[in-house]
């Protein structure tokens, strides 16, 4: 098992272009949640899906930022017109089922190594 | 509202020594409680976790503890050693939201 793959590690992008942000689950894990990272800061949530369905999306922008997890392929999260406080790390993470269900272990979150965004 | 406070914001301890981070949360109903590892420049890792059906856990040099009562939960580090030395997130779930809210961090420095 590949763990939670994200893509890329590294991306540098110039105020107003576009940034695209890709997250693989780990194998068998159909929920993915976003969250941010600012340097020297914690884990901020951001969104919350499943296949094809935005769950919860209370922790993002309502500007410049969305996300999708389609039937086939990764999880994108993509912001539009960057600016230089989107400059962060991007950790993506899985679990089997949502953090609502009450199975014991098999919600444990498994983050991804990130994605630091730049901002030029 | 969704918080979970954690304290201090950094810890230096000597080598051998015990550490000590402490969480509180806000939403009673909150069921599930996990302490993440995270090194510089590296993904957050799951050292441990504790559900609300018990007050303590202990996993060699780590352990957990929990007061449902008092909404707060703590990690205890014995026998510490330089690999310990990262920053460390405790979490709680927030069973009506769906999702983990994280502390703000711990970094821990252990001194030789």
């Amino acid at each position: 098992n590949a763990g939670v793959m994200q893509n890329p590690r590294h991306l540098v992008r110039r105020r107003g272009q576009e940034a695209r942000l890709r997250c693989s689950p780990m194998k068998g894990h159909s929920h993915v949640y976003w969250y941010r990272q600012l340097p020297e800061e914690g884990l901020k949530f951001m969104v919350y899906l499943q296949k094809e369905n935005i769950i919860d999306e209370s922790g993002m922008p309502k500007e410049r930022f969305s996300a999708e997890f389609p039937k086939e392929g990764p999880s994108i999260l993509r912001i539009q017109q960057v600016v230089r406080g989107d400059s962060a790390a991007y950790f993506c993470a899985s679990s089997p089922v949502g953090q609502g269900a009450s199975s014991s272990g098999a919600n444990v979150l498994t983050f991804g190594a990130g994605s630091r965004l730049t901002v030029l | 509202g969704e918080n979970v406070e954690q304290h201090p914001s950094t810890l230096s301890v000597q080598e051998g020594d015990s550490a000590v981070i402490k969480c509180t949360y806000s939403d009673s109903a909150s069921n599930y409680f996990p302490w993440y590892k995270q090194e510089l420049g590296k993904r957050p890792q799951l050292i441990i976790d504790i559900r609300s059906n018990v007050g303590e856990k202990k996993d060699q040099r780590i352990a957990v503890t929990l007061n449902k009562t008092a909404k707060h939960f703590s990690l205890h580090i014995t026998e510490t050693q330089p690999e310990d030395s990262a920053v460390y997130f405790c979490a709680a779930r927030f069973v009506g939201a769906q999702k983990l809210v994280f502390g703000q961090g711990t970094r821990l420095t252990i001194n030789p």
